[in-house]
């Protein structure tokens, strides 16, 4: 079940804020975030498990609600170089070994 | 330490022509994963390896894909014949610890091959 992002895409100027969020219909153990640039290809940028963790990653962090089986990522003063496409990976909860599901990503522009 | 190595990084093809995409690992990840990156369905994973044994197969589109893994350090995709809705961006990607009762493992990818069939 591939879970949905939202929104499809951001454009924000520098310094601002913005938050992408994925949704899922199962229940998760975990959910993975990427990051992919133009042309490149997706970097590992943290993995939040169930029990509701929040982890960040320089300037970025993400939450994990597993009673609503949705996590939302956190893009705070925005830098040029965050410019990408964020994906979304989740890992469902008593599913086996079953590799992740992606979104579709959420394409984020920061212009100055 | 070398990442992931997929190659070619561009290939333009007729219809009906083989494909064949390749894929080295990193050196000790027991999972491979073959995905397919379009712009409509974004990352669909098409088939994983463990240990060199394919294990699940269910997202390969149709019995003109295939793939392999001889051993642990080379993995291939083939597509027989090609047909214009293949092009799409192909990732290979491995994982040290894989998958452990739902939880997956962080993946390392390749820089893709990008195909084109005309």
């Amino acid at each position: 079940q591939q879970p949905v992002q939202s929104p499809q895409a951001v454009i924000l100027r520098e310094g601002e804020d913005a938050v992408i969020n994925c949704s899922s219909s199962k229940a998760l153990y975990s959910v993975h975030w990427y990051r992919q640039k133009h042309g490149e290809a997706p970097v590992f940028l943290m993995i939040l498990l169930k029990g509701g963790e929040q982890k960040g990653h320089e300037k970025i962090s993400a939450s994990f609600n597993e009673k609503k089986q949705q996590s939302s990522l956190y893009l705070t003063a925005s830098q040029l170089s965050y410019s990408g496409t964020y994906f979304c990976g989740t890992a469902q909860l008593n599913s086996g070994n079953t590799p992740l599901v992606f979104g579709k990503g959420t394409r984020l522009s920061v212009i100055a | 330490d070398a990442g992931v190595i997929q190659s070619p990084r561009h290939e333009v093809t007729e219809m009906g022509q083989e494909v064949t995409l390749r894929c080295k690992p990193i050196s000790g990840h027991d999972y491979l994963f073959w995905y397919r990156q379009t712009m409509m369905r974004g990352l669909e994973l098409l088939i994983y390896f463990n240990n060199n044994v394919p294990i699940d197969d269910s997202g390969m589109p149709e019995d003109r894909f295939s793939a392999k893994m001889p051993n642990a350090s080379f993995s291939t995709l083939k597509i027989q014949p090609s047909e214009p809705r293949d092009s799409a961006v192909y990732f290979c990607a491995s994982s040290p610890t894989g998958l452990a009762g739902g939880k997956a493992g962080e993946l390392f990818f390749g820089e893709g091959s990008r195909l084109t069939v005309l």
